[in-house]
């Protein structure tokens, strides 16, 4: 049973860098890649971008100037950093496995973290 | 980037009630579409891929159609536990868009 578990501090301050890790547990094959999704609070849900385990990546065009995502297949971990953040990237951040299986849905989501901007 | 519009964006409906969701693409994205349902606290769940594929250990009762700009989610008969908001998103093409959601609430 795959699970993900998603960390990090719950509150950044503005213009500063806010940094998440999933942490991946359980067995998930090659036909699997991750991806970042967030929901600010009582809005829907906004793709941030995927990463694959070869490290290669795809990101939201209106996030790709301030998003970096980065995988550590050792410590079976998925990375978010956001930089430059303002109130407006307050969201629940989700850490989320794809399945190239299953016409590319999510089929794993983590409990999602709260992240706040404020000073 | 694909546009992705849901109707309802509520709803009140009875237990035992037929409820189905509407989601509409602005461009064609095949089958590459899929249903999600969220609750608070108790996180999100897959329901429906490839527009009418049910994911594993989802009810029967759910049910997805549609191909092209049109998809419907269709519950056939509502469960207490149903009582949620669900979302539509496509993955024909990124960025990955979803749409609004639709609410499910008790009447």
């Amino acid at each position: 049973q795959v699970q993900l578990q998603e960390s990090g501090p719950g509150l950044v301050k503005p213009s500063e860098t806010l940094s998440l890790t999933c942490t991946v547990s359980g067995y998930s094959s090659s036909s699997y890649y991750w991806s970042w999704i967030r929901q600010p609070p009582g809005k829907g849900l906004e793709w941030i971008g995927y990463i694959y385990d070869s490290g290669a990546t795809n990101y939201n065009p209106s996030l790709k100037s301030r998003v970096t995502l980065s995988v550590d297949t050792s410590n079976n971990q998925i990375s978010l950093k956001l930089r430059s953040v303002t109130a407006a990237d307050t969201a629940v951040y989700f850490c989320a496995r794809v399945s190239s299986g299953h016409y590319d849905a999510v089929d794993i989501w983590g409990q999602g973290t709260m992240v706040t901007v404020s000073s | 980037d694909i546009q992705m519009t849901q109707s309802p964006s509520s709803l009140s409906a009875s237990v035992g009630d037929r409820v189905s969701i509407t989601c509409r693409a602005s461009q064609s994205i095949s089958t590459f579409l899929s249903w999600y349902q969220q609750k608070p606290g108790k996180g999100t769940k897959l329901l429906i891929y490839a527009a009418s594929s049910v994911q594993s250990g989802v009810p029967s009762r759910f049910s997805g159609s549609g191909s092209g700009t049109h998809f419907t989610l269709t519950i056939s008969s509502l469960q207490p536990e149903d009582f949620a908001t669900y979302y539509c998103q496509q993955s024909y093409s990124t960025p990955i868009t979803f749409g609004p959601g639709t609410k499910v609430d008790i009447q």
